[in-house]
């Protein structure tokens, strides 16, 4: 299996802040990587994926980069809305595993 | 835009089958483009995949849960069901259903809670 690390495992932002999630993956996986968003009580959300292509819908503060074994996730302007849990997930090969998750609190 | 919807008991017994259906709408599960999956949830714990399905029944389980998992679909009905078996209390999740293409959940379901209690 593909091991997921994500970091940090938590943060706390403000309004407007610039946020970056990092997510490191066992082995290289190309650009097989995607994004979700988790609010309280509610069921995943796809973000971004094959690393750096944009969801239909998400808002453009949103961005992905990276390739083989590490990638980000940054939040360029941090909104009230997006404090949230975000997971990432590799694509490249099954079992498809997900990082441990990174919480986004004020 | 594909709407799903689990349906299913929410409390199991230890050693039972938990049984959830995944009904599908907005779209055909027989969709060339689209594998159908399941994801769990523990209550206050990350994502875990379960396993996926194609229209045509071909599955992929992950392995820890391989022996106790079965994914079905049913394309007359546009759903598709999970059975797991010999529940323990470490099943207690939320289940999600989801679409995925290419390999991402691009569409999950509101998800369901089932708790394996006696």
């Amino acid at each position: 299996d593909i091991q997921m690390t994500q970091s940090p495992s938590s943060l706390s932002a403000s309004v407007g802040d610039r946020v970056t999630i990092t997510c490191r993956t066992g082995q290289s996986i190309n650009t097989y990587l995607n994004w979700y968003q988790q609010k309280p009580e509610q069921a995943p959300k796809l973000l971004i994926y094959s690393a750096s292509t944009l969801q239909s819908g998400v808002p453009s503060r949103f961005s992905g980069s990276g390739s083989g074994t590490d990638f980000t996730l940054t939040i360029s302007s941090l909104h009230p809305e997006d404090f949230a849990t975000y997971y990432c997930q590799q694509s490249y090969i099954t079992p498809w595993t997900f990082g441990q998750g990174t919480r986004v609190e004020i | 835009q594909l709407q799903l919807q689990e349906s299913g008991p929410g409390l199991v017994k230890p050693s039972e089958t938990l049984s959830l259906i995944c009904s599908v709408s907005g779209g055909s599960i027989s969709s060339v483009s689209y594998y159908w999956g399941w994801v769990r949830q523990p209550p206050g714990k990350g994502l875990e995949w379960i396993g996926s399905i194609y229209y045509s029944g071909s599955t992929y389980y992950s392995p820890p849960l391989k022996s106790r998992v079965t994914i079905s679909v049913d394309t007359s009905k546009n759903q598709f069901s999970l059975r797991l078996s010999s529940v323990t209390a470490t099943d207690t999740a939320v289940y999600y259903c989801a679409s995925l293409y290419d390999g991402y959940f691009d569409s999950w379901g509101q998800g369901t809670l089932v708790a394996v209690s006696s």
